[in-house]
């Protein structure tokens, strides 16, 4: 069966545009996550949704981050005003409930370069 | 607050070889632990969990991890490695299942 997608898998910006990025979640998954890995680090948590909820943004580093889920499948993250820092890969997991008995299920990631 | 360190973000063995991963957490509540892999141009793959119950968990791939809240470790250990292990691994801690913080990662290189 199909896992979860990412769209584009790269993006190159120049500093100052905006870009959107897509996380398309394995089908009636609940739980959705967005994270940034920095070359080099682990991945960092921006933010979980709970269907259409948005319940943890505490991850988010600025308020040009900004994240939906508004039907509770898809996804966008989007980053406003682009700037060198925010260059990373930026991943999506989804999960088909909260909690320790499910497995949170990662895309392959959006590799975003900022110029 | 919590955190996870990795320490040796570079570990070489040899195939067949025991591989030994570290992982320290810390966590003012009790933790739940996660071991994840991942290859070249993939997506994370979770490898084994702790939540409750034994504190001593075999995942895929023969490897297994054990909890240790004395120590604050959960380190991923695997008896013989494999040339297809060679790849990077990432520890994990969360205490709601809402926020996971990861480790910085270890990249696990296995010579023949």
């Amino acid at each position: 069966g199909a896992g979860v997608s990412q769209s584009p898998r790269y993006k190159v910006a120049k500093r100052g545009q905006d870009v959107a990025l897509r996380c398309d979640p394995i089908s009636g998954h609940v739980s959705l996550f967005w994270y940034q890995q920095a070359l080099g680090q682990g991945p960092e948590f921006l933010t979980y949704f709970q269907n259409e909820a948005q319940l943890d943004k505490s991850g988010l580093p600025s308020d040009r981050f900004f994240a939906e889920r508004p039907e509770g499948s898809v996804s966008t993250l989007k980053i406003q005003r682009t700037q060198q820092e925010d260059s990373a890969v930026y991943l999506c997991a989804s999960s088909l409930g909260q909690g320790g008995t499910y497995e949170q299920y990662f895309g392959p990631g959006t590799r975003l370069t900022v110029t | 607050a919590q955190s996870v360190t990795q320490l040796g973000s570079h570990v070489s063995v040899s195939e067949g070889a025991l591989v030994l991963l570290r992982c320290n957490y810390s966590s003012s509540v009790p933790p739940y632990l996660f071991w994840y892999v991942q290859y070249p141009n993939q997506g994370l793959q979770l490898l084994l969990k702790y939540t409750t119950g034994a504190t001593l968990v075999k995942g895929i791939n023969g490897f297994e991890a054990e909890f240790k809240k004395s120590e604050t470790s959960f380190h991923l250990t695997k008896p013989s490695a494999h040339m297809s292990d060679a790849a990077e691994y990432f520890c994990a801690v969360t205490n709601n299942f809402n926020k996971f913080y990861f480790g910085s990662g270890t990249k696990l290189n296995v010579k023949p």
